[in-house]
């Protein structure tokens, strides 16, 4: 149980343009959702929090007209990265949970090349 | 949440226990341990969690002090799959659910 579906795996294109990562809970729902993103030997770094049916928490410095955060319903979230350029490729990675002291499980992540 | 200290490396033997400790002294009485791995590539991995108990599951056990200041994730018997950072992180059951994650322990585990 608790499985995190994060597609596409591996995304590459041009500068400028936009790009939208899906983040689903297969088999539970998740009362919040979450965006990470991590570059090369560098740790994990929180994006965002998103609760369902309202506006995402985005942490310090993380730019909210960037990357925008979707969460329609409990069991899926999209982040979409606009006009995204070299600097932004990373490593992307959801998680969601159903609240409480309940773990928080990933998603398997996606890895973005813009040239 | 509280920080936690991991040592950075560990090299284990295939086959046998992996001890790995944490230290988590600033601990609050509302404040969960959880351990994750993160093998390469790969998004992060639960493992298990508890709050002043001993857990044990299929893949790990949980050992936390009982002045709750440190815990060992132990691996009772390591193969080569489970190479990985390991994350000790500590959080409370609150409304935020948010996750910090430090450097952690890479661990290797040799044939």
């Amino acid at each position: 149980g608790a499985v995190v579906s994060q597609h596409p795996s591996w995304v590459i294109c041009k500068s400028g343009t936009s790009v939208k990562i899906e983040c689903r809970s297969l088999d539970f729902q998740a009362t919040t959702m979450f965006w990470y993103r991590q570059f090369p030997k560098q740790s994990l770094m929180l994006m965002a929090t998103s609760n369902e049916g309202s506006k995402a928490t985005y942490e310090q410095g993380v730019e909210k007209d960037k990357f925008l955060i979707n969460h329609a319903s409990l069991t899926l979230s999209t982040l979409t990265v606009t006009s995204a350029h070299p600097e932004d490729s990373s490593f992307y990675i959801c998680s969601a949970t159903t609240g409480g002291d309940q773990p928080q499980h990933f998603g398997d992540g996606t890895r973005l090349s813009i040239l | 949440d509280a920080k936690t200290t991991q040592p950075t490396s560990m090299d284990c033997a295939e086959g046998r226990a992996a001890n790995l400790p944490c230290n988590h002294s600033t601990i609050s009485g509302n404040e969960y341990v959880y351990w994750y791995r993160q093998i390469h590539s790969q998004g992060p991995q639960y493992i298990i969690h508890g709050l002043k108990n001993n857990e044990t599951n299929e893949m790990a056990s949980l050992i936390i002090t009982e002045d709750r200041k440190s815990s060992t994730l132990i691996l009772p018997h390591a193969t080569l799959r489970d190479t990985a950072v390991y994350y000790c992180i500590v959080r409370a059951s609150s409304n935020d659910y948010k996750l910090s994650f430090g450097a952690g322990t890479t661990v290797t585990v040799r044939a």
